[in-house]
Parts: structure tokens; C-alpha cells; sequence
């Protein structure tokens, strides 16, 4: 079936710094590909998604890029801020949203 | 407008019991989907509903049950409830549509602790 596996499972960054997240996904007719930060104590609120016809999608500090023919898909954060600190998942899609297992990301002042 | 609400919020169970979390979608959100979130894991996909009809559903045994409501509300049902069943149960809406592949709005989930 499909699986989903995430990178690294814990990231410490410094204020300002960069943090990327890597996802590899194993069914090739997977066409969706959400991002979810997890704030402590609430449920996943989705930051960026993006469609297997694009290969990069910007939102202001967030980007995420997608490589079909290597099945990887990554999220970009830059100028990272204390707020960004959660547990971040990516997910894909093909009849079901099959989840990454997550991973804590730690910024500090 | 209201997001996506569960409740209850915490839950203590003992094996054996049978339990019922309950969602209410966004306003004018037809489709709802439920997951289970294991401490440290993604959430993991058991079923959804459209329209009153269950159109898709996870690796789940048969203990595990939902339907939806005419007012698109839903609850999601476990039977014979195992230690393994401790989890926070996370519902998510989405608009008109019946597939998965549109953005998904999760309310804050039901923490189920089972003794």
C-alpha cells in the first residue's frame, strides 16, 4: 500500500535560520501533497499543499517543491521564527490522505 | 464561522467498554473524515463520509463504525475497546466535494485513554 516516510524526526534551528522537511511517497498515481503544522495540544492545520502538475508553490516563508520522477516532495521554511516551533507532517494522496510520521521542529531565540 | 468542533475533548475508557466521539463540520462542509493519531505518529485515515455515505475507509477492524447525519454532523463508534485504542481521534470537513484530495480542516480531536 502507500506509504509515506519523513525526515528528519527532529530539527533545532536557530531564529532566522532555514529548516527544510523531506518526504518520499511510493504510489506513483499519488496527486496531492498537503502540508500540516501541529501546534501542542490542537488539531493539524494545513500551511501549503500542492498538485502533482506543479513543481514549486511560494507563500511568503513557506515553500514546497515536488520531483514526480523521484517521488519526493520537501517544505522549505525561511527565516524561521520561534512561532514556527511544532510538529510538521506531510501527506499524499491518492484515494486516502496517507500521513508522514511527523517531525518536531525546535527554533530558537 | 465556527471551524470543525469534536467532543468531547478527553475521554477515560476501560477495556472492553464501547465509546461515541462526536463532529460537527464547518458550516456548508459535506464531507467528514476521521482519523486516528497514535502519541508520536501521523493521523491515520479509518473512514470518510459524503452525503450520508460512507465512501471510503481505512485499515480498521470491524469495532470500528461511523455515520453521518442529515445535518452532515457525525459520530464515530468503537466497540470492545483494547489498550491499542488510546489515541487522540481527529475529525476533518471538507466542502461539496466527495474526493480526499482537497484541503482538510481537523478540529482539535478527542483524547480517548483507555485503562
Amino acid at each position: 500500500g502507500e506509504n509515506v516516510e519523513q525526515h528528519p524526526s527532529t530539527l533545532s534551528v536557530q531564529e532566522g535560520d532555514s529548516a527544510v522537511i523531506k518526504c518520499t511517497y511510493s504510489d506513483s498515481a499519488s496527486n496531492y501533497f498537503p502540508w500540516y503544522k501541529q501546534e501542542l495540544g490542537k488539531g493539524p492545520q494545513l500551511i501549503i499543499d500542492i498538485r502533482s502538475n506543479v513543481g514549486e508553490k511560494k507563500d511568503q516563508r513557506i515553500a514546497v517543491t515536488l520531483n514526480k520522477t523521484a517521488k519526493h516532495f520537501s517544505l522549505h521554511i525561511t527565516e524561521t521564527q520561534p512561532e514556527d516551533s511544532a510538529v510538521y507532517f506531510c501527506a499524499a494522496h491518492t484515494d486516502k490522505l496517507i500521513f508522514g510520521t511527523g517531525t518536531r521542529l525546535q527554533v530558537f531565540p | 464561522d465556527a471551524g470543525v468542533t469534536q467532543s468531547p475533548t478527553h475521554l477515560i475508557k476501560t477495556r472492553g467498554q464501547q465509546v461515541t466521539l462526536r463532529c460537527s463540520p464547518i458550516s456548508g462542509h459535506k464531507s467528514v473524515s476521521w482519523y486516528q493519531q497514535v502519541l508520536g505518529q501521523g493521523p491515520q485515515f479509518i473512514f470518510q463520509y459524503y452525503e450520508k455515505e460512507e465512501r471510503g475507509r481505512g485499515n480498521f477492524p470491524d469495532r470500528f463504525s461511523a455515520r453521518q447525519f442529515p445535518n452532515y454532523s457525525s459520530e464515530l463508534n468503537v466497540n470492545a475497546l483494547l489498550l491499542g485504542d488510546s489515541a487522540l481521534y481527529l475529525c476533518a470537513s471538507t466542502p461539496n466535494v466527495a474526493a480526499m484530495d482537497q484541503p482538510q480542516h481537523f478540529g482539535d480531536g478527542t483524547r480517548l485513554s483507555i485503562l
